[in-house]
């Protein structure tokens, strides 16, 4: 089935490793987007890509890094995970808009990660 | 920068009652404005996409109706189910950008 796939489905970390949140998408969007999740903060950009090459920052992307070499994947990389870091991140996309119209998200299926 | 409240923040209600969720911006400069559900634990779905030239869109028994001038949309649910029970969040897209926000959600409670 088309859409977004995210993976690990769920991941614990040590403070201070790194790890990287694996994001693909088959339905040939240009836009793709990470998001994270925590209670009572709602969801907040991390960061978001345009095109393949072309990435920028969110509102929180501190602590993260992103790379978009092909138009499929866009995986998201903790640095040096932090307790602060803990969230369920989402990975979503969408097509660009045609004139007037523009096209709504696809979102994954989220991954749960806790920081020790 | 966009703002994206939603009203109210949680509802419960009995099994078949019609209700209205509701949700305003402040940057009335969108593209269009999509409602998603999310069930506890899981990711969004995707509703209704609707597209700033409408006023209506609709799939069976849930209609989203936008107001872009007075940065308002609301998603009304008919003959509710407790099967409805979730978060509704609305993400207005905003003309030229990528940031999209959305907002914090409406959780709903249908009581059988």
């Amino acid at each position: 089935n088309a859409g977004v796939t995210q993976t690990p489905k769920f991941q614990v970390l040590k403070t201070g490793q790194s790890m990287t949140l694996q994001c693909a998408q088959d339905m040939n969007h240009e836009y793709m987007s990470w998001y994270r999740q925590d209670p009572g903060m709602g969801l907040r950009l991390i960061h978001y890509s345009v095109g393949a090459g072309i990435t920028d920052q969110g509102e929180v992307p501190n602590g993260y890094n992103v790379s978009r070499s092909t138009t499929e994947d866009f995986p998201l990389r903790l640095l040096s995970a932090a307790p602060s870091q803990t969230s369920v991140y989402f990975c979503a996309s969408r097509a660009p808009g045609q004139g007037a119209r523009g096209y709504g998200y696809t979102f994954g299926s989220g991954t749960r990660l806790t920081v020790v | 920068k966009q703002e994206v409240t939603q009203i109210p923040a949680a509802l419960s209600v009995p099994e078949g009652e019609n209700l209205v969720l509701n949700c305003s911006f402040t940057d009335s400069a969108i593209y269009n404005l999509q409602w998603f559900r999310q069930d506890p634990g899981k990711g969004l779905t995707s509703l209704l996409l609707i597209q700033s030239s409408q006023r209506e869109q609709t799939s069976g028994r849930l209609n989203a109706s936008l107001d872009k001038s007075s940065g308002r949309s609301t998603l009304y649910i008919a003959a509710s189910q407790p099967g409805d029970s979730a978060t509704y969040l609305c993400a207005p897209g905003v003309t030229g950008g990528f940031k999209t926000i959305f907002g914090a959600g409406t959780r709903l409670f249908v009581k059988a």
